[in-house]
């Protein structure tokens, strides 16, 4: 089955640690991104990547990171300096139509300890 | 400054009435407006869209109303199933930027009783 899948689910960090999400899609889409979800707020956009090897940031990309080597993976590290990091983390993934449609995967809650 | 709003933080319908779910927006560049619908601990999936050349689109029981005048979207569906009890969030965007440049709404709770 075509998809994204992150992982982990949920994730417990003691403060000043960092961590890292990762995110695999095989719906050979070029561009993913991750967006962060809080509690009565909308979905905040964090980095974003178009093609391999380039990423842009978001509206909130401080404190944290991303690589993106590979078309399929989209790992998103949360650092220490990340001031307010418990939140419900969103991946996704989009054809290169530009329509604003996105496939988003199940989403990983991390919490800080 | 909030460019998409969704007013309404939750509503609730009773099974087989319609729900309509309202949003605004700010930005006369957006042209492109989607729907996405989201469980409890689930990503998003998209819904439905409309482009600023339309006024309506439907697809089956859920239908989406433009009115660029008054940049104002509504989706409208009928009639509503418990099934349909979610977060659903509006979004919009200028299609011919960057593909980053999806901006969300706060999200409506739609609440649907047998």
């Amino acid at each position: 089955d075509g998809g994204i899948t992150q992982s982990p689910k949920y994730l417990f960090r003691k403060e000043g640690q960092n961590v890292t999400l990762s995110c695999e899609q095989n719906l050979n889409h070029d561009a993913m991104y991750w967006y962060r979800q809080d509690p009565g707020q909308g979905l905040r956009l964090i980095y974003y990547s178009q093609i391999v090897n380039d990423f842009q940031k978001g509206d909130i990309a401080e404190g944290y990171s991303v690589s993106r080597e590979k078309k399929e993976s989209f790992p998103l590290t949360v650092t220490s300096a990340q001031k307010n990091p418990t939140a419900f983390y969103l991946c996704a993934s989009s054809t290169p139509l530009n329509t604003g449609e996105l496939f988003f995967g199940e989403g990983s809650r991390l919490t800080v300890l | 400054d909030q460019q998409v709003k969704q007013n309404s933080p939750s509503l609730s319908v009773q099974e087989g009435r319609i729900s309509i779910l309202n949003c605004d927006y700010t930005n006369s560049m957006f042209d492109y407006f989607l729907w996405y619908k989201k469980y409890p601990a689930e990503g998003p999936t998209f819904l439905i869209s409309i482009s600023s050349i339309k006024d309506k689109n439907e697809d089956g029981r859920f239908t989406v109303f433009l009115n660029k005048s008054a940049k104002h979207l509504s989706l409208h569906i009928v009639p509503s199933q418990p099934g349909d009890s979610a977060v659903y969030f509006c979004a919009a965007k200028d299609y011919g930027g960057s593909q980053g440049n999806l901006i969300f709404g706060k999200g409506t709770k739609l609440s649907v009783k047998p």
